[in-house]
C-alpha cells in the first residue's frame, strides 16, 4: 500500500513567522514530488514540485526532499493570512503513475 | 474558457437517479483523471485516461461509470448511488506522466439523498 502521511494539524503560526510543512512517503521508488495548495471549498492548486535531493525555492515557498529519509518538506517564509489553507502533499512513481496524495496539513495564519 | 472546467458545480441526487458529471481541458492535455475527496480522507484516485485509454481503475465500484470520448473531455456516469458517495468529485488533466503536476477542475459537490 502506497502512502504518503501528513499531520493534519491545524498549525498555526503568526504572521511574518515560517511555516513548516512535512510529508513522508512510503514508497522508495517515488520520483516526484509535489505541493498543492487547497483553499477551503476550492479545488487544489499546484505550488511547487521538486524531483532532486535538495532544496527548491520559488518565491517565499521553500521545498525540501530527502529521498534517503523519504522526507519532503514545504516552508512558507512571512507567512500571510492568505496562505491559511489545506497543504497536501502528492507523490508520484513516475512517468504514467498517477499522483498520490496525503491527506493534508491545515495552516492558520493569524495577523 | 480557460484550464479545466467541471459542471455541474452541485449536484443533490437520489439513489435510484442517473446523473453524469462533465469535465472539459482547454489546456492541450493528453492524460485526464477523476478524483474523490471526502471529509478526512485523502484525495482517492478514482479513473486515469491516457491519450483517451483508460489506464487505471482503482476499485471504484460500478455504480461509476467513466467515459472519454477524446483527451479533451472526460464524463463520469453516476446511477444507483449511496449516501457515502457523496463528496467532492474533482476533475484533473496533464500531460501523460503528470511529470509537471496536474491542473484540477473546480469540482463537482455531489449530495446523494
Amino acid at each position: 500500500q502506497k502512502e504518503v502521511e501528513q499531520n493534519s494539524g491545524p498549525l498555526s503560526v503568526p504572521e511574518g513567522a515560517i511555516a513548516s510543512l512535512n510529508c513522508t512517503y512510503s514508497d522508495r521508488g517515488s520520483q516526484s514530488f509535489f505541493w498543492y495548495r487547497q483553499y477551503s471549498g476550492k479545488s487544489p492548486e499546484l505550488i511547487m514540485f521538486i524531483y532532486s535531493n535538495g532544496d527548491k525555492e520559488d518565491g517565499r515557498f521553500t521545498a525540501q526532499l530527502n529521498k534517503a529519509s523519504q522526507y519532503v518538506s514545504l516552508l512558507i517564509r512571512d507567512s500571510q493570512p492568505s496562505d491559511s489553507a489545506t497543504y497536501l502533499c502528492a507523490v508520484s512513481l513516475g512517468a504514467g503513475t498517477a499522483l498520490i496524495f496525503g491527506k493534508g496539513t491545515t495552516l492558520s495564519v493569524s495577523s | 474558457e480557460t484550464g479545466v472546467t467541471q459542471t455541474p458545480r452541485h449536484l443533490v441526487m437520489g439513489m435510484t437517479n442517473k446523473k453524469s458529471l462533465k469535465c472539459e481541458q482547454h489546456l492541450g492535455h493528453n492524460a485526464m483523471y477523476w478524483y474523490k475527496q471526502s471529509a478526512k480522507k485523502p484525495l482517492e484516485l478514482m479513473f486515469v485516461y491516457n491519450f483517451k485509454e483508460q489506464t487505471e481503475n482503482n476499485s471504484v465500484p460500478s455504480r461509476f461509470s467513466p467515459e472519454c470520448p477524446n483527451s479533451s473531455h472526460l464524463f463520469l456516469h453516476l446511477h444507483t448511488l449511496q449516501p457515502e458517495d457523496s463528496a467532492l468529485y474533482l476533475c484533473a488533466s496533464s500531460q501523460v506522466g503528470g511529470g509537471y503536476g496536474y491542473t484540477f477542475g473546480s469540482g463537482t459537490r455531489l449530495t446523494v439523498v
